[in-house]
C-alpha cells in the first residue's frame, strides 16, 4: 500500500514563527500536494508539485511556500505563522497523469493539526 | 469559478437506510468525478469514481449516479452500516487550462454521515 507520512500529528506554534510541515511518500509518485481542511470549507489546495523542484500554486497559496528537493519529500512552509493558519493540513501524492486522473487517485496522509497562538 | 457544491452538510440515518449525498458542478470541462471517504483522525481515501461517459457505477454497496445534462452526481450507500459513518467528499477533475497533463481536482465541502445502529 502507498504510504504518505506526515512528520507531525499535532503542532503548536506562536504567531510569527516560521513553520515547516514535512511529508514523505514511499511509492515514487511524481505528484505531491498540500491541502488545508477546515470545517465547512472542505479541502482546499494550497500548492502542488509534479516533479522535483517544480511547484504550482493551488487555490489558496497566500502565506505559504513549498519545497521539493527530493522526489519523495514535499515540505510546506509558513514563513510567518498567523492565527488564521490554524488548521488541519493534509499532504497527498499520486502517480503521473496529472493532479488526479481516473487511474491515479490521491493518496492522503493522516494530517497535521497546526495551532497558531 | 470552478466550484463543486455538495449537500447536505450532515446526514443521519438508521442502519439499513440509504443515505444520498448530492453534488453539482459548473464546469463542463470536468471529466472525472471521484468520491473520497474520511474517517476521524485519518486522511481521505478514494471510495469510488466515475467518468461522464456512464450514468451509473456500482462498487459493493456504493453507487454513483451521474446526470451529465444536469451537471449533477450523487453517492448512494445501500444497506448503510454504522461503520460507514464518516465524512464524504465529492470532487471533480478536469484539464487545468493550458500546460500539459495537469488536472485540477476541486472538492466539495463534505458531508458528515452518521449511521445509527
Amino acid at each position: 500500500d502507498v504510504k504518505v507520512t506526515q512528520s507531525s500529528r499535532y503542532l503548536v506554534k506562536r504567531t510569527g514563527e516560521k513553520v515547516f510541515l514535512e511529508c514523505v511518500q514511499d511509492m515514487d509518485h511524481e505528484n505531491m500536494f498540500w491541502y488545508r481542511q477546515d470545517p465547512g470549507l472542505g479541502l482546499r489546495l494550497i500548492y502542488f508539485s509534479y516533479d522535483v523542484k517544480m511547484k504550482e500554486k493551488g487555490d489558496i497559496p497566500e502565506g505559504y511556500s513549498v519545497s521539493r528537493e527530493k522526489k519523495e519529500r514535499f515540505s510546506l512552509i509558513l514563513e510567518s505563522a498567523s492565527t488564521n493558519q490554524t488548521s488541519m493540513y493534509l499532504c497527498a501524492s499520486s502517480y503521473t497523469g496529472g493532479i488526479s486522473s481516473y487511474n491515479s487517485p490521491l493518496h492522503f496522509g493522516n494530517g497535521t493539526r497546526l495551532t497558531v497562538t | 469559478q470552478q466550484q463543486v457544491k455538495q449537500s447536505p452538510q450532515s446526514l443521519i440515518v438508521q442502519k439499513g437506510g440509504i443515505p444520498i449525498i448530492n453534488c453539482a458542478y459548473e464546469n463542463t470541462a470536468f471529466d472525472y468525478f471521484p468520491w473520497y471517504q474520511q474517517f476521524p483522525g485519518k486522511g481521505p481515501a478514494l471510495l469510488i469514481a466515475i467518468r461522464p461517459d456512464v450514468s451509473e457505477k456500482k462498487e459493493g454497496r456504493f453507487t454513483i449516479s451521474f446526470n451529465k445534462s444536469a451537471k449533477q452526481f450523487s453517492l448512494h450507500i445501500m444497506d448503510s452500516q454504522p461503520g460507514d459513518s464518516a465524512t464524504y467528499f465529492c470532487a471533480a477533475g478536469g484539464q487545468r487550462g493550458s500546460g500539459g497533463s495537469n488536472y485540477k481536482l476541486t472538492f466539495g465541502k463534505g458531508t458528515l454521515l452518521t449511521v445509527n445502529p
